[in-house]
């Protein structure tokens, strides 16, 4: 079965605070494709990074960081220093063979940032 | 600038008005989806296209309808829409199978309220 977890619902963080939304993926398949969308108080989403399942690099954007770790099947999303423009819903999400033809979604995780 | 449009935003209609919401991508993608999305449900997937004239079931498929006349254009059919189709809509667009590890582009949503 595919499967994705954000177990925190809600996290809440004052402004230059860091802060880390977690994310745990299942799948049998041995390739696959983990991606994080921000889904911001306007409704949109908005897709921030893909990782495929042979690169296990950590990747840096600015003040955004993943962790990818398959040995605990987890994609780990960090906010440096973050924002209040960084309060959103974040959306860890999965796809892979067995998945067919959709994304399949954890259930997200809010991030209110406070000044 | 390469996106996905969506219309209406905002919708309120009433029980078993039929109704369309269109879907266009500008990005020349063959695959197109459609989603819903529901408290504490996260996002499913309704029906997608591969590409013209073929299309095929998602997740959650009953009581909807989709086309796929022209490359561009993915229009989601609610026949005789009911109060449990009350939801957040998304079209989203792909080059290829998500599967494959394409990125879905995502539309701006269309908030529907069904009364």
């Amino acid at each position: 079965a595919q499967k994705v977890t954000q177990a925190q619902t809600e996290i809440s963080v004052v402004e230059k605070e860091d802060v880390t939304l977690d994310c745990v993926y299942e799948t049998r398949d041995t390739t696959y494709y983990l991606f994080w969308y921000k889904q911001p108080p306007s409704g949109e989403l908005v897709f921030l990074i893909r990782r495929n399942s042979f690169d296990e690099q950590n990747e840096i954007s600015g003040r955004y960081s993943w962790n990818f770790q398959k040995s605990t099947s987890s994609f780990n999303f960090t906010i440096t220093a973050s924002q209040v423009v960084d309060s959103a819903v974040y959306f860890c999400a999965l796809s892979a063979n067995q998945a067919g033809t959709a994304l399949i979604f954890g259930k997200g995780t809010t991030l209110s940032v406070s000044s | 600038e390469a996106q996905v449009t969506q219309n209406p935003r905002y919708l309120i209609t009433v029980t078993g008005k039929k109704l369309t919401v269109t879907c266009s991508q500008n990005m020349n993608h063959e695959y197109m989806s459609w989603y819903r999305q529901d408290p504490g449900l996260g996002l499913r997937q309704i029906y997608y296209s591969m590409n013209v004239e073929v299309t095929d079931k998602g997740d959650v498929p009953e009581g909807y309808k989709v086309s796929r006349k022209e490359k561009r254009n993915f229009p989601l059919i609610l026949e005789s829409p009911s109060p449990n189709q009350t939801s957040l809509y998304f079209c989203a667009s792909s080059s290829y199978r998500v599967s494959r590890g394409d990125t879905q582009y995502f539309g701006p949503g269309t908030r529907l309220t069904v009364l």
